[in-house]
């Protein structure tokens, strides 16, 4: 079955840098993008941005650029996000989701995540 | 504060219908395809209603979703315990050049 399975949890200190993974299964990982979405504890959620598989093509949130990396190493179907300069307002559960757009000459057809990966809590405190 | 607005929460009885809105503007709802999703307690979001009205496999039809104008709705009728969980909308917005959420809606089975 189709499936995202992230790295474990993190705990890092205000400055510092993580890095989550992302391993796909189930289908062919460069035929659909890759988002990325965090939810901050009793906030909602919060997309960070997209990374297409397929090219490397990113569309970063404005909040994040600047400050987050997303790419992909096609060879073990895996997508990883790293994010800088923590702080502890980013401390949140991370998910990656499959995105089901697609863009073609003719425009970009937004569709839905599915599925979602478990998710990986990211603590940021010192 | 989340781009789209919906109630922080709601409640009915097994059995009962609920209704839960979501808010946005002509940039998002007003001119794209609205998508729901479920999140059950220590269980990451899936996807329970799509293009606004269209139900994956799997879900039943006890769930319904609606779009007019900027606002849509998602309806559970029939509710029943197990359908307590945190509903999301979302959305794609033009001037964010991104996906917007709801805030969510606590959905409570009295």
């Amino acid at each position: 079955q189709v499936q995202l399975v992230q790295s474990g949890a993190e705990v890092k200190q205000p400055g510092a840098s993580v890095k989550v993974s992302c391993k796909a299964s189930g289908y062919t990982f460069t035929r659909h993008g890759i988002s990325w979405v965090r939810q901050a504890p009793g906030q909602g959620l919060e997309w960070m941005g997209w990374i297409s598989t397929y090219n490397g093509h990113t569309n970063y949130a404005q909040k994040f650029q600047g400050r987050v990396t997303m790419t992909t190493d096609t060879s073990t179907s895996t997508a990883y996000m790293e994010l800088r300069s923590l702080t502890p307002d980013d401390t949140a559960v991370y998910y990656c989701a499959r995105d089901l757009g697609y863009c073609s000459s003719s425009g970009c057809q937004r569709e839905w995540f599915d599925p979602w990966g478990q998710g990986t809590l990211v603590t940021v405190s010192s | 504060q989340s781009v789209l607005t919906q109630p922080p929460s709601a409640s009915g009885t097994p059995g009962q219908r609920v209704t839960i809105s979501c808010s946005g503007s002509s940039s998002n709802i007003g001119n794209h395809n609205v998508n729901w999703y479920q999140r059950l307690p220590g269980t990451a979001p899936k996807v329970l209603m799509y293009s606004d009205n269209q139900r994956p496999s799997g879900v039943p039809d006890r769930f319904s979703g609606s779009k007019s104008g900027t606002s849509a709705s998602l309806a559970i009728s029939g509710l029943q315990s197990d359908d307590e969980a945190d509903y999301y909308c979302a959305a794609w917005d033009d001037s964010l050049n991104g996906w917007v959420f709801g805030g969510g809606t606590q959905l409570t089975v009295l």
